[in-house]
């Protein structure tokens, strides 16, 4: 069955820092690869996917992330933090060979600091 | 942009009773979700429906759980004789058809038995 594991469930950057949120799968086929943020209070948001047609995903808000297939990771980035990207990421996967349902990780909690 | 809405935003019930969490999906989305997570714990899926029964579902959603679609744009989750463990915050989601096709969360409806 295919899980993910988010590597470290509190990160804090300081404002204009890179972040990064580091996530692994496991799954005995392709997945489809999810990053989702939750801001306080709210539903979950897409922030981008992968889908097999790109390694190298771009998403919303000047996040990415890049599927690696020999290290089966999908580790989020953003280039410089602003304050307003303080919330919980969820990394979620889709196995190639099961139904929709997504599995997600334990969520990383990013803080960000001026 | 179009959203998936969940009502009431919060629900308090006495343990044994019964209560009926409601979800309007994105209206052209033909997939649609039950996910839980309980405070501090990871996002569980519980549920998906689709062509008006269910497709997949965990071995959270035993006997106490039911869904079901009663008009054309309402997707309801229902728990039977609630406990203390239910208290939770419920997610409905809906995608289209394609795994791919990323699932649109609601707000959620935190539910607390007391």
């Amino acid at each position: 069955a295919q899980s993910v594991t988010q590597l470290g469930s509190h990160v804090s950057v300081s404002e204009g820092a890179l972040v990064l949120l580091r996530c692994n799968y496991s799954s005995s086929v392709p997945p489809y690869l999810f990053w989702y943020v939750q801001y306080p209070n709210q539903g979950l948001q897409l922030l981008l996917k992968y889908t097999s047609a790109a390694t190298l995903v771009k998403g919303i808000n000047g996040f990415e992330a890049e599927f690696k297939k020999s290290e089966t990771s999908f580790h989020l980035t953003k280039p410089s933090a602003h304050m307003s990207d303080a919330a919980e990421y969820f990394c979620a996967v889709i196995s190639g060979n099961s139904g929709y349902a997504l599995n997600f990780g334990k969520g990383t909690s990013l803080l960000v600091t001026p | 942009e179009p959203e998936v809405t969940q009502t009431p935003s919060h629900q308090v019930t006495q343990m044994g009773q019964e209560v009926i969490l409601r979800c309007v999906p994105i209206s052209n989305h033909l997939y649609f979700y039950w996910y839980r997570q309980i405070l501090g714990q990871k996002v569980e899926f519980l549920v998906s429906f689709y062509n008006n029964e269910i497709s997949e579902k965990s071995e959270i959603f035993d006997d106490q759980f039911s869904v079901e679609r009663p008009d054309g744009s309402n997707f309801t989750l229902k728990i039977r004789s609630t406990k203390l463990e239910d208290s939770a915050m419920y997610f409905c989601a809906s995608s289209g058809t394609g795994k791919n096709q990323p699932q649109h969360f609601g707000d959620g409806t935190r539910l607390s038995i007391l």
